[in-house]
């Protein structure tokens, strides 16, 4: 069956420091990666997936992910945290032999001025 | 502008009481999906389609229908709301996900209480 863990509900960094928030997934055959972030009252907006390819994925607002398919692990990364980037973070995941998703339980990301 | 519309955005109902919350989409996708998000528990697949007249069960189909009779609309009914069903409920559609995969664009939600 098809998981995405997210160990850490809440994660705090200092702005302009880097940021990861982890992921990990589990599916029977090739995974579909993806990060979404929610803002308050909002539905979620996509950031970034990960379907074949480089390993490191770039996203939306100097968002980027990487792929480690012997971690089974796609955590999300930004070099320098700006407050604005302050939401919850959903990480999911569609096994490439169904059209079903699987989201994470989501994190919190605060980030401190 | 290109959005996932629903409605309506909050409810307030008591049990038993047969509800619809309706999802339109103006970007002619043909996946769409119902998603109910609760705290500690993230978003679960409540139903998806493929397209028009083609639906199947998420992870958590249970009390609820869903029919796509078009391919713009994808109403989520609940024919006997129980408090159990007191949710945030989230419609998003995408272009189809066999020729690859495509990021899903989602409504702005609909709170349901269900006394």
């Amino acid at each position: 069956a098809q998981s995405v863990a997210q160990p850490e509900d809440q994660v705090n960094v200092a702005e302009g420091n880097p940021l990861t928030v982890k992921c990990t997934y589990s599916v029977s055959g090739n995974p579909y990666l993806f990060w979404y972030v929610q803002y308050p009252n909002r539905g979620l907006q996509f950031l970034l997936k990960y379907i074949t390819g480089d390993n490191l994925v770039k996203g939306s607002y100097g968002f980027e992910a990487e792929f480690n398919k012997s971690q089974t692990s796609f955590h999300l990364k930004k070099p320098s945290a700006l407050v604005s980037d302050s939401a919850l973070y959903f990480c999911a995941v569609r096994d490439a032999g169904t059209y079903k998703y699987i989201f994470g339980t989501g994190t919190r990301l605060k980030v401190l001025a | 502008e290109a959005q996932v519309t629903q409605n309506p955005r909050y409810l307030i109902t008591v049990t038993g009481k047969k509800l619809t919350v309706t999802c339109s989409q103006n970007m002619n996708h043909e996946y769409m999906s119902w998603y109910r998000q609760d705290p500690g528990l993230g978003l679960r697949q409540i139903y998806y389609s493929m397209n028009v007249e083609v639906t199947d069960k998420g992870d958590v189909p249970e009390g609820y229908k869903v029919s796509r009779k078009e391919k713009r609309n994808f109403p989520l009914i609940l024919e006997s709301p129980s408090p159990n069903q007191t949710s945030l409920y989230f419609c998003a559609s995408s272009f189809s996900p066999t020729g690859g995969d495509q990021p899903q664009h989602f409504g702005d939600g609909t709170r349901l209480s269900i006394l």
